[in-house]
Order: C-alpha cells, then structure tokens, then sequence
C-alpha cells in the first residue's frame, strides 16, 4: 500500500516560515491534500489539491507538489498555526493519511 | 451550513459490537461521498470506509467484513456498524463530508469515542 511520510514536528519562531514535507513514491502525479488538527478538535481542510485553499484559509498557506514530495508552506507563521498537519491522497478505492508534523511555535 | 453529529460511541468489550450515527444538516448525505475516518488515542488520521452518491462501498482492510456503512436518506444519517470489536479498534470516529470529487475529506464532525477493552 502507498505510504506517505511527514517529519514528526517542526519548531518555527513566530512571523518566519514553516515549510512541511510530506513524502512520497511519485507524490506528484498525485492531488495531495493537507489538515490542520488543533487539539481536542476535529481536523479542518486546508489545502486542497496540492495548492487550492478553500474558502476561509488563510493565503498564508500555501501548498506544493513534484516529484516525491509534496510541501505545505505556513508564511508569517501566528501562535494559533500550532496544530498537528497531515497530507493525504487518494489510493485507487483507499484514502491515505502521512504519519503528521506537529507544528511548535516557539 | 453544513454540519455533522456523531453518536452512539461507547465502552464495549472485545468481540461486541457497536453502530455509529452521524446526523447531516445543510445537504444531503444521499449526494455527496461519505465517509468515516477514525483516529487512536494519541495517534494519527486511518480513513475507515466510504459510501458513494451512486452506492458503491468501500473498507480499510483493518475493518473489511467486520464494519459496514449505512445512510437513511429519509433520516439523512450516515451509520457505521461494528462487529467482532477488537482493541485496535479504540479511537474517535469522525462522520465526514467528501469534497466534489470525492478525493479528499472536506467536510469533519466532532467524533465519537469507542474504546474497546474488556
């Protein structure tokens, strides 16, 4: 089955940028899409299709895809970006998650 | 607005079973593709199983033959019934609203708790 792999956190300093991976075999040729999970909550949709955000997002992110990784970029990043991220793709009839970054703001 | 409420989560020894609700508003569960996604204590995202517009299913082969998916259109709900529970089987399971194209999860309720443990 396809595998998907993110870092397991990033620390990132207030205003700088957090760019995330995600990992996979010819991840390009695939629409990525990313959630953002704050705790004790249910994950929201943030990028869709590698780049697409959807209505209510923030432009401070930003999304890219080639190649074996596909990247989520957090520009200007606040307190409230810390959360949990995961990228997911569509496998044939299967749904796969990355294993998540937990984003620290320091 | 679209919103979703699970219910039905519950304490439940291994080997038992349990059906899961989920309570659509603000469209149709009958026209879009839904889904349940579950996640472990302290663990990640494990997509569960899917039911098409057009009625095609789908399972994570963690829970094929044990778990089947359900909707009442009349009631616009989404159901998951769980058979032969096992530990692994513990997490919060989230009723989710498919994007357009059914590729991504668009659409989240809160979850519900199911711990399986004797």
């Amino acid at each position: 089955s396809y595998v998907l792999t993110q870092p397991p956190s990033v620390s990132v300093a207030p205003g700088q940028t957090a760019r995330l991976t995600c990992g996979g075999d010819n991840i390009g040729g695939r629409g990525v899409h990313w959630y953002q999970q704050k705790p004790g909550q249910a994950p929201v949709l943030v990028i869709n299709d590698d780049r697409d955000r959807p209505s209510g997002i923030p432009e401070r992110f930003s999304g890219s895809n080639s190649g074996n990784t596909a990247t989520l970029t957090i520009s200007r990043v606040e307190a409230g970006d810390e959360a949990d991220y995961y990228c997911q793709v569509l496998d044939d009839t299967s749904y796969v998650f990355g294993t998540g970054t937990k984003v620290t703001v320091l | 607005e679209v919103q979703l409420v699970e219910s039905g989560g519950d304490l439940v020894q291994p080997g038992g079973s349990l059906r899961l609700s989920c309570a659509a508003s603000g469209f149709s569960v009958a026209d879009y593709y839904m889904n349940w996604v579950r996640q472990a204590p302290g663990g990640g995202l494990e997509w569960v199983s899917i039911l098409y517009s057009g009625g095609d299913i789908f399972y994570a082969d963690s829970v094929n033959g044990r778990f089947t998916i359900s909707r009442d259109t009349s009631k616009n709900t989404l159901s998951l019934q769980m058979n032969n529970l096992k530990a692994d089987d513990t997490a919060v399971y989230f009723c989710i609203k498919g994007g357009i194209r059914g590729t991504n999860f668009e659409s989240w309720g809160r979850g519900t708790l199911v711990s399986v443990s004797s």
